[in-house]
């Protein structure tokens, strides 16, 4: 069946610099995707989203890309910090109310 | 956004034995889920919790081993029948808010140990 994949598993950036969390899919009917914080313990926390009718939208320190060409997405985050360390997903959906696709997760690891 | 409830958090539990865990939403909700996310892995999804009718499961899990129940639109029940030590899991609720965006919204997580 199709899949959403993460091309790392582990990220580990000085604390400060910017981190590129990079996820690649492989449904092409996929039009919804978002990105997921899961710190340790919790649940997965809803970071950013971004539909297939764009190719970038900006949060608060985050930026989403989407490359629908080569079906791949990335997660920006400037200025990270030591509380940006977590587990990251990509999900993606295709159609409004289906179910979401989880990618296989990469823990970003900020040194001080 | 959405306050979701788990209930319990975290529980050890005998092989054999069956375990249910209860989600509960703050407001009506379109679409509520259940994932599992085994130790180091990524979320999969068990089933979509269906309100007054069965519930929607996906390959590789059956209702007579993941029965669920969705009385009304703001919760919805998980059971883990016969258990064992490959059940152990986090176990995730998750919703979709009826007229809002379409971002799913999770419960903290009820962490399993099947000994």
């Amino acid at each position: 069946g199709e899949s959403v994949g993460l091309h790392l598993p582990t990220l580990s950036v000085q604390e400060g610099d910017n981190s590129i969390i990079n996820c690649a899919y492989s449904n092409s009917a996929s039009d919804y995707f978002i990105w997921y914080k899961q710190e340790s313990g919790k649940g997965p926390q809803f970071i950013i989203d971004i539909r297939s009718n764009m190719d970038k939208r900006q949060g608060q320190r985050v930026t989403v890309l989407l490359n629908k060409t080569v079906k791949h997405l990335s997660l920006q985050i400037a200025a990270t910090q030591p509380g940006d360390s977590a587990v990251y997903f990509c999900a993606e959906r295709t159609g409004a109310n289906s179910k979401l696709t989880f990618g296989k997760g990469i823990t970003l690891s900020v040194r001080p | 956004s959405a306050v979701i409830s788990q209930k319990p958090s975290r529980d050890i539990c005998q092989r054999g034995t069956s375990l249910t865990i209860q989600c509960q939403v703050d407001s009506q909700v379109t679409m509520m889920f259940w994932y599992r996310q085994q130790p180091g892995q990524s979320l999969t999804l068990i089933a979509t919790a269906n309100q007054g009718s069965e519930a929607t499961y996906e390959s590789g899990f059956v209702i007579d081993k993941f029965p669920i129940s969705r009385p009304n639109l703001t919760f919805s029940t998980l059971t883990v029948s016969n258990m064992s030590p490959e059940d152990s899991s986090i176990y995730l609720c998750s919703v979709v808010i009826q007229g809002g965006n379409t971002e799913a919204f999770f419960g903290q997580g009820t962490r399993l140990t099947v000994v």
